[in-house]
């Protein structure tokens, strides 16, 4: 019964390769996130998705395009990947609304890229 | 955009101790701020969050103040323990139509020394 569901949690891949990562969540949020924390720790957000909708699309290279299906899924495609790309990316849901925002996270997906 | 600076980045204490993080938040208009901690490995959990219209909230050894006017907000944990030892991120949230994604602070390594 986990609440935000990342697959694959570990990812390596090479150089130039495409590759997706998928996020389900059952808590019945409308809201979405993609975050990309770097070797630092930095926790910084990348896409963010309301009711199917794209709402934010922050500085991030266009090989990196969202995908929401649904209200419960949203997944990450990157194309021809970089060495850069390498990060602990984290999905997320939260309800839009201010009565109820705590934001639940999933359990990471550790990209590497060689 | 809004912009949250977090310090100390490291922090230390003995078991028993007191620790106090600390943050501030460069757009007036936010109005949520949660606190989250990520263990080695693991995903950023909800500890604590406060809203704009309060200045204060306690749940057991952790309290989180809130200084509207000076923009700033912090955590402070009593009667630290071991398993207290993480990574610990402030973050803020506006109420704007179409940025509802947090934004975090760059996180503070507390170690709790037995």
């Amino acid at each position: 019964d986990t609440a935000v569901s990342q697959t694959p949690k570990y990812l390596v891949t090479q150089m130039g390769n495409d590759k997706s990562i998928k996020c389900e969540q059952n808590l019945g949020h409308d809201t979405m996130y993609w975050y990309k924390q770097d070797s630092k720790k930095f926790l910084k957000i990348m896409f963010s998705y309301n009711n199917k909708e794209l709402i934010i699309n922050e500085t991030v290279p266009n090989r990196f395009s969202p995908k929401s299906p649904d209200k419960a899924h949203l997944n990450l495609h990157i194309n021809s990947l970089e060495l850069g790309d390498s990060a602990v990316y984290f999905c997320a849901s939260s309800h839009w609304e201010a009565k109820n925002t705590e934001a639940f996270f999933g359990q990471g997906t550790r990209l590497t890229v060689v | 955009g809004e912009n949250v600076e977090q310090h100390p980045s490291t922090l230390s204490v003995q078991e028993g101790d007191s620790a106090v993080i600390k943050c501030t938040y460069s757009d007036s208009a936010s109005n949520y701020f949660p606190w989250y901690k990520q263990e080695l490995g693991k995903r950023p959990q909800l500890i604590i969050d406060i809203r704009s219209n309060v200045g204060e909230k306690k749940d057991q050894r952790i309290a989180v103040t809130l200084n509207k006017t000076a923009k700033h907000f912090s955590l402070h944990i009593t009667e630290t323990q071991p398993e207290d030892s993480a990574v610990y991120f402030c973050a803020a949230r506006g109420p704007w139509g179409g940025r509802r994604a947090l934004t975090f602070g760059s996180g503070t390594r507390l170690q709790v020394q037995p």
